[in-house]
């Protein structure tokens, strides 16, 4: 069976430090697709990010950065120089190939970032 | 232009009501998807369609029916409606399979 753990529930930083959100799947199959979305307080979820097993480069995005380990199963998510407006609940999520577009989602880490 | 929409956005009805939630996106995605968050945040997936047809039925209740009139529409009926039901649901669509779903605001449903 598939499974996305975040093991992180809350973190709190302060402004402009770094914050790393941690991933961790599980699956046997070979082909399948991780993502990280993004849930503010307004409650929408925004899509920030997908790769597929067979992409292992790290990915960087203004001050987001994602880093997809297939030896420790992970795809974690580092924020640069935090800011207020990344406050959010950040959710990592796994599909499978052949499941017909299944996220199976974890249970979302809630990021505080405190000016 | 909002990509995928929802109505209504807040629904609080009492409990044995039949109510529905409606879904449309103009992204010309084939695939849509219903989901639900409960009050923990945890996002659970309900009903997958591509190009009006059920893909994905997980272990949702007999009183939940999911209906897509064309692909850029699906819509979810409640019947019955239970305490336990109250949630945030989630429209969302995607081009393929595996790509990159689009969310809609979401429905907060209240069961009284």
């Amino acid at each position: 069976a598939q499974k996305v753990t975040q093991a992180q529930t809350e973190i709190s930083v302060v402004e402009k430090e770094d914050v790393t959100l941690d991933c961790v799947y599980e699956t046997r199959d070979t082909t399948y697709y991780l993502f990280w979305y993004k849930q503010p307080p307004s409650g929408e979820l925004v899509f920030l990010i997908r790769r597929n097993s067979f992409d292992e480069q790290n990915e960087i995005s203004g001050r987001y950065s994602w880093n997809f380990q297939k030896s420790t199963s992970s795809f974690n998510f580092t924020i640069t120089a935090s800011q207020v407006v990344d406050s959010a609940v950040y959710f990592c999520a796994l599909t499978l190939y052949n499941q017909g577009g299944k996220l199976i989602f974890g249970q979302g880490t809630e990021l505080s970032v405190k000016p | 232009d909002t990509a995928v929409s929802q109505t209504p956005k807040y629904l609080v009805t009492q409990m044995g009501n039949d109510k529905s939630i409606k879904c449309e996106q103009n992204l010309g995605h084939d695939t849509m998807y219903w989901y639900k968050q409960d009050s923990k945040k945890f996002l659970k997936i309900m009903f997958s369609y591509n190009n009006k047809e059920l893909i994905i039925n997980e272990t949702v209740p007999n009183r939940f029916s999911p209906k897509s009139p064309d692909k850029a529409h699906l819509n979810l009926h409640i019947n019955s409606l239970e305490l336990g039901d109250s949630a945030v649901y989630f429209c969302a669509s995607s081009p393929y399979r595996v790509n990159e779903q689009f969310f809609g605001p979401g429905t907060r449903l209240t069961v009284l």
